[in-house]
């Protein structure tokens, strides 16, 4: 199956500064590359997603970086507010697969 | 549309009882999933379902079980349950690329 492994684990920064969050995946037939966020104590929730055949895409202040050479890809956030404190998951996969697997999680923390 | 629904949302076993984790979905979802999440984990997939009548294992079967005798219900089964089955229970369809995830059910055995 997929081996995907994200960094860091953990993220602190200051309230309006920059965070990006790396997904590294094994598969080369991976097409579809979502970013899932998750609230403390809720369940997690699509932010964010590419196909392969775009290289970056954006929406509003997060944005979704795609390296297929090497086969990672990337979560941006600018700005960051207290309410961006979360677990983000990535989940590379073939569109229209049966299975995924999401990475291990990044904790992000907004400090005010 | 209600989306995913889970019951129940918190549950207390004793080693050694057994359950069903129920999920149902009103989105005509054929793709359908159980994942497991571990206190500050990530999400490990137990059980996936492709259709009616179509169940196939993941990354963490074991002491787990489920059906699919309907495209909108899928529940899990925990058989003799063991202190290590002590997670949060996540179920989800899927739409194209998008998933859509429960509420989730918190369990615990003691």
């Amino acid at each position: 199956g997929e081996n995907v492994e994200q960094h860091p684990s953990t993220l602190s920064v200051q309230e309006g500064d920059s965070a990006v969050i790396k997904c590294t995946y094994s598969d080369s037939a991976s097409n579809y590359f979502p970013w899932y966020k998750q609230e403390l104590g809720k369940r997690p929730q699509l932010i964010i997603d590419i196909r392969s055949n775009v290289g970056e895409k954006k929406d509003q202040r997060i944005a979704v970086t795609l390296n297929k050479t090497a086969k990672h890809f990337s979560l941006h956030i600018t700005e960051t507010q207290p309410e961006d404190s979360a677990v983000y998951f990535c989940a590379p996969a073939v569109y229209n697969f049966n299975k995924f697997y999401f990475g291990s999680g990044t904790k992000l923390n907004v400090k005010p | 549309n209600a989306g995913v629904t889970q019951t129940p949302k918190f549950r207390i076993l004793k080693i050694g009882q057994s359950m069903t984790l129920q999920c149902a979905q009103d989105m005509n979802h054929n793709y359908m999933y159980w994942y497991r999440q571990d206190p500050g984990m990530g999400l490990k997939l137990i059980y996936y379902s492709v259709g009616a009548g179509i169940t196939d294992k993941g990354e963490v079967p074991n002491g787990y079980n489920v059906s699919r005798s309907t495209t909108e219900d899928f529940p899990l089964r925990l058989e003799l349950a063991a202190p290590s089955q002590t997670s949060v229970y996540f179920c989800a369809s899927r739409s194209g690329g998008r998933a859509f995830f429960g509420q989730g059910t918190r369990l615990t055995v003691v």
